[in-house]
């Protein structure tokens, strides 16, 4: 069925590097793209967003990178930072002639000082 | 701004209780969306409105469910007879846009615990 997907649950990046969280997609009409931050306790909170007439978008310290070739989209974070921390969704939100809402298992990101 | 606000914070209540979960969106926000969030399955979705009217409630698990949407600045989830497999967090979210290609703001949920 479509699904929405990440590569790997957990990444582990010391401070100030660069990290990639990369997400896997089924759906070839899917045309727009979401990218959120969960940290402990909250709920989810948007990052980007990338429509797919788009292959890549920056954002303050972060970059999406949509390849429809592949279905593939990834987030950059840069010179990442130990709030940084948290669990990343990649996400296609509900349309109305669709109706679902779709978000991928995450990928906790874990930044060591 | 007042983002999407959710009570109660926190729920603990024994199972065959009736549970009521409170939400008021972004004033403004035409789009309301239930989802529940556990470890086994992720952020799933439940139900969402558009205008208050429910568009899709095919997540909703099973009867016990039911949520409404009286007016654009309050919606309630229900689970009417609770059960310990409702244990979950649960997250209301709001967006302005009724097509989908909008993001969508979280409250910060209601963790709801069935004994």
């Amino acid at each position: 069925g479509e699904s929405v997907g990440l590569h790997l649950p957990t990444l582990s990046v010391q401070e100030g590097d660069n990290s990639i969280i990369n997400c896997a997609y089924s759906n070839s009409a899917s045309d727009y793209f979401i990218w959120y931050k969960q940290e402990s306790g909250k709920g989810p909170q948007f990052i980007i967003d990338i429509r797919s007439n788009m292959d890549k978008r920056q954002g303050q310290r972060v970059t999406v990178l949509l390849n429809k070739t592949v279905k593939h989209l990834s987030l950059q974070i840069a010179a990442t930072q130990p709030g940084d921390s948290a669990v990343y969704f990649c996400a296609e939100p509900p349309h109305a002639n669709a109706g679902k809402s779709t978000f991928g298992d995450g990928t906790t990101l874990t930044v060591k000082p | 701004d007042a983002g999407v606000i959710q009570s109660p914070r926190h729920e603990v209540t024994e199972m065959g209780q009736e549970v009521t979960l409170r939400c008021k969106p972004i004033s403004g926000h035409n789009s309301l969306f239930w989802y529940r969030q556990t470890m086994m399955r992720g952020l799933e979705l439940l139900i969402y409105f558009n205008n208050n009217v429910p568009i899709d409630d095919s997540g909703m698990p099973e009867d016990r469910f039911s949520a409404k949407m009286p007016n654009a600045s309050f919606s309630t989830l229900k689970i009417q007879p609770s059960e310990p497999r409702d244990s979950a967090v649960y997250f209301c979210a709001s967006s302005p846009g009724g097509g989908g290609n909008q993001p969508q703001h979280f409250g910060d949920g209601t963790r709801l615990s069935i004994l």
